[in-house]
């Protein structure tokens, strides 16, 4: 594909609902990373992975969040017992290793 | 903490004037990259400067590293108004962002 892709790009969850953001990133890149931005912040680091290898996980906010990318290339980032405070919007980006970094265009998870 | 500061918060300018901001991080670094955001919309890289490079330039951008000051700036020359945008420096080891700079080009 042309760029990395997301899906959904817009998600509504009731509190207490299991929710999985996909990531498609480009072809070949080994990085992967998973970031959630609140409105009018910047994106907050959640956990990367090169390959399939995830090797930071330490912005994870608590062990409701999980992420994987079991075959190296898409990439599941999935919540659990959704919460109002998990509202946000949760980018992903992929990248060669340690270079510039190219960002889906994000979903948008709102907790009701 | 943030690795990536971002300075001034907002910036507010007129079209054709040049806007500058600051980035300043914490650790060594292999190199610092800036990244723009539209209202709305994903981030897209503008352009990545190696530690070992004091200075490189794209277009209407130009970019400065001080490794001894662990800060960089982001000059942008001749602003126009599609350049309304968000502004974040991120680092590479440690993959954080600041909260950006909001410039807001008035036409």
């Amino acid at each position: 594909g042309a760029g990395v892709s997301q899906s959904p790009r817009y998600k509504v969850a009731k509190r207490g609902q299991d929710v999985a953001l996909r990531c498609d990133p480009i072809s070949g890149h080994v990085s992967l990373f998973w970031y959630q931005q609140a409105l009018g912040q910047g994106p907050e680091f959640l956990t990367y992975f090169q390959n399939e290898a995830q090797l930071d996980k330490s912005g994870l906010p608590s062990d409701r969040f999980f992420a994987e990318r079991p075959e190296g290339s898409v990439s599941t980032l999935k919540i659990q017992r959704t919460q109002q405070e998990d509202s946000a919007v949760y980018l992903c980006a992929s990248s060669f290793l340690e270079s510039e970094q190219y960002f889906g265009p994000g979903t948008r998870l709102t907790v009701t | 903490s943030q690795q990536g500061e971002e300075d001034p918060q907002a910036l507010s300018i007129q079209e054709g004037e040049n806007a500058t901001m600051n980035c300043s991080y914490k650790t060594s670094i292999n190199n610092l990259q800036w990244y723009r955001q539209n209202s709305g919309r994903g981030l897209v890289h503008l352009i990545l400067i190696r530690s070992n490079e004091r200075e490189k330039h794209s277009g209407r951008l130009r970019v400065t590293l001080d490794t001894s000051k662990k800060s960089s700036s982001l000059l942008i020359t001749a602003s126009r108004a599609a350049d309304t945008a968000s502004y974040f420096c991120a680092t590479d080891l440690h993959r954080s962002f600041g909260a950006g700079t909001t410039v807001t080009v008035r036409a």
